[in-house]
């Protein structure tokens, strides 16, 4: 496609419930990357794929949150058992490569409100 | 591991000021740095990057410079116009290590500029 794409755009859950964002990243990109904004806050890394392996899954906050990559494509994030603080805009990014000097590509977000 | 600080925000200039947004980091290695804006509705984008020491990136009007010996790159525009009213994002992408290729953001800073 032309850009990142995630679906949905916006999502209003119940409390516990489980929800589950969708990346598609730029064809050809290996490097995907999550991102959660809160308002008003900067993007708090949550996790980075290389091809299909997570280098880096520091960031997820509980073991609520997950995330998997098949084929080099698409990224699915599942957030389990959804609480009110989970509510914030979930962005993805990819790069062509993930090495260091490349730029980051990114969706326009999925908009996440747990009521 | 890996982190970026901006300038406290929200920042209000007027047309034609002058603009500087600092940003420090701290990493391992050499990273590269980036400059990402996110105007009102739109999702983030690349506004400039440098590679190594030294080198300025330059895009829109605006720079930065890589500053090894103070590990910054602060963001600067001589003139300012309401356009540039966005959020500006400072990055890093670390260059070695466990967490090759991991972005790092800074939390954002808020610029309107008035006519």
């Amino acid at each position: 496609g032309a850009g990142v794409s995630q679906s949905p755009s916006n999502k209003v859950t119940e409390k516990g419930k489980d929800v589950e964002l969708r990346c598609d990243p730029i064809s050809g990109h290996t490097a995907l990357y999550w991102y959660r904004q809160r308002l008003g806050q900067g993007l708090e890394f949550l996790i980075y794929f290389q091809g299909n392996s997570a280098p880096d899954k520091s960031g997820l906050p509980s073991d609520r949150f997950s995330a998997e990559r098949t084929g080099e494509s698409v990224s699915t994030l599942t957030i389990q058992r959804t609480q009110q603080e989970d509510s914030a805009v979930y962005l993805c990014a990819s790069r062509p490569e993930g090495g260091a000097n490349t730029e980051a590509f990114f969706g326009q977000g999925t908009r996440l409100t747990v009521v | 591991g890996d982190s970026v600080t901006q300038m406290e925000g929200p920042v209000t200039l007027s047309e034609e000021a002058f603009l500087t947004i600092n940003c420090t980091y701290t990493a391992t290695g050499y990273p590269s740095l980036f400059w990402y804006v996110q105007y009102p509705g739109e999702g983030l984008q690349l506004l400039l990057k440098a590679t190594k020491a030294d080198d300025k990136g330059s895009n829109k009007g605006f720079e930065a410079t890589y500053r090894k010996e103070t590990t910054s790159f602060h963001l600067e525009k001589g003139s300012v116009q309401v356009s540039d009213s966005a959020v500006y994002f400072c990055s890093s992408a670390n260059a070695g290590g466990t967490s090759y290729g991991k972005l790092t953001f800074g939390q954002g800073t808020i610029l309107t500029v008035h006519p």
